[in-house]
């Protein structure tokens, strides 16, 4: 089975700077996806960004871009010009491409505070 | 597009009593998922169904639990009886089962739960 870890339950970071939020996942599989969703206070679950396993270009959306390092089975998130509306749990999730097998995996999730 | 939507958004019931939650997923969407979301558990998946058969109700904690999807656009969570310890916030999402975004699940604002 597949399984997510982020090591990091806590970040801060001061508004405007760059911080990066890391995870790591075990899997057997060579094509899978991978996520971040944000969950602000609303809790409310936002896709941040996703990335296609046999892409080897890193996914970038705006102010959040990601590290993909398949071999290392690293996907972290950097967000750059950090602002106060970014503070939020950060959930970092595998899915396979198998259809029998689609749910998400989710890590333990990394609380993000921006400091003004 | 309209999103996930979830019905009621909080409830607040005693123990004992017919808890259910609804869920319309987004039109087009095939595959549909429930998750409930605990601070001691995290993001758990408790079952998914594609084209309205159950896939995988693995996660369903007990037999308190139940399921139904009778068609594409309707699905339904039963906790009978309820218990204090099934408080929680319980999230409806629904995605693709293929396609080009049939990678991404896409989640409701979530249903808050407490059992008194």
């Amino acid at each position: 089975a597949q399984t997510v870890t982020q090591s990091q339950p806590e970040m801060s970071v001061q508004e405007a700077e760059t911080v990066t939020l890391s995870c790591t996942y075990d899997t057997s599989e060579s094509d899978y996806y991978l996520f971040w969703y944000k969950q602000p206070p609303s809790r409310q679950m936002i896709l941040v960004i996703r990335q296609e396993a046999y892409k080897q270009q890193n996914a970038t959306e705006n102010r959040f871009s990601v590290n993909f390092q398949k071999a290392a089975k690293s996907f972290s998130l950097k967000i750059s010009d950090s602002q106060l509306g970014d503070a939020a749990m950060y959930f970092c999730a595998y899915r396979s491409v198998d259809q029998g097998a689609q749910k998400l995996v989710f890590g333990q999730g990394t609380r993000l505070t921006i400091n003004p | 597009d309209a999103g996930v939507i979830q019905s009621p958004r909080h409830e607040v019931t005693e123990m004992g009593q017919e808890v259910t939650l609804r869920c319309k997923p987004i039109s087009g969407h095939n595959s549909l998922f429930w998750y409930r979301q605990t601070m001691m558990r995290g993001l758990e998946l408790l079952i998914y169904f594609n084209n309205n058969v159950p896939i995988d109700d693995s996660g369903m904690p007990e037999d308190r639990f139940s399921a139904k999807m009778p068609n594409a656009s309707f699905s339904t969570l039963k906790i009978q009886p309820s218990e204090p310890r099934d408080s929680a916030v319980y999230f409806c999402a629904s995605s693709q089962v293929w396609g080009a975004f049939g990678n991404t699940i896409y989640f409701g604002e979530g249903s808050w739960l407490t059992v008194v």
